[in-house]
């Protein structure tokens, strides 16, 4: 079946760039999203790229897509304190979505 | 302007006590999905309506049931909650199933005790 798979945890300093990974099984996924989740809160979509793209760039969020190995990156330029939250990857197909278990990423002052 | 609604926010139950979770939505999608999320994993999906069509995920308890009254409202029951269903749950819809953006509400929280 289809699995995602993201690392657990990720912490930068303030004004650094963040980069959070994710690897995918399903090749036939057409559609990877990322999404933002804050503590007590629904899912909040930031971005997604459509698999016959490599790259997606919307203000300070890079999407980088490597679809020979399944691999999609979110970069964050600038990270801010405000972006300290659950970054969950999504491949979607066939009428749902398959989580990540979701990158904890902490921001340091 | 909010486009899926949850309510509860907070729900606290008995074990053992039937539930019911309530979603709204003013998008006027066609399919809406229930996702259960534990803490720190992944939103895992329950099922999810496309119109009046039930589509229930194979290793979904039978002590979840879901209804879909129309098209703006969607409705998760718990028959007789554990203590192991203390959860976010999350509704969701899209325009279609084929790869399109999913909406999240903000969830509810239910507690168990």
């Amino acid at each position: 079946g289809e699995d995602v798979e993201q690392s657990l945890f990720l912490s930068v300093r303030e004004g650094d760039s963040s980069v959070i990974n994710c690897t995918y099984t399903d090749s036939s996924s057409t559609y990877l999203y990322w999404y933002k989740q804050e503590p007590g809160a629904g899912l909040q979509l930031l971005t997604y790229i459509f698999s016959n793209m490599d790259m997606k760039q919307d203000q300070r969020l890079t999407v980088l897509l490597n679809k020979k190995d399944k691999h999609l990156s979110l970069r964050i330029a600038d990270t801010q304190t405000g972006d300290s939250a659950i970054y969950f990857c999504a491949e979607v197909g066939a009428g749902k979505s398959t989580f990540g278990d979701g990158t904890t990423l902490t921001v340091k002052p | 302007d909010a486009m899926v609604i949850q309510n509860p926010r907070y729900q606290v139950t008995q074990f053992g006590k039937p539930v019911t979770l309530s979603c709204s939505q003013t998008l006027n999608h066609n399919v809406m999905y229930w996702y259960q999320q534990k803490s720190s994993q992944a939103p895992k999906l329950l099922f999810h309506y496309y119109d009046k069509d039930f589509n229930n995920e194979a290793d979904t308890p039978d002590n979840f049931q879901s209804r879909r009254p129309n098209t703006s409202f969607c409705f998760l029951d718990i028959r007789s909650p554990g203590l192991g269903d203390a959860a976010m749950y999350l509704c969701a819809t899209s325009a279609g199933t084929s790869q399109n953006e999913q909406f999240f509400g903000p969830g509810t929280r239910l507690t168990v005790l």
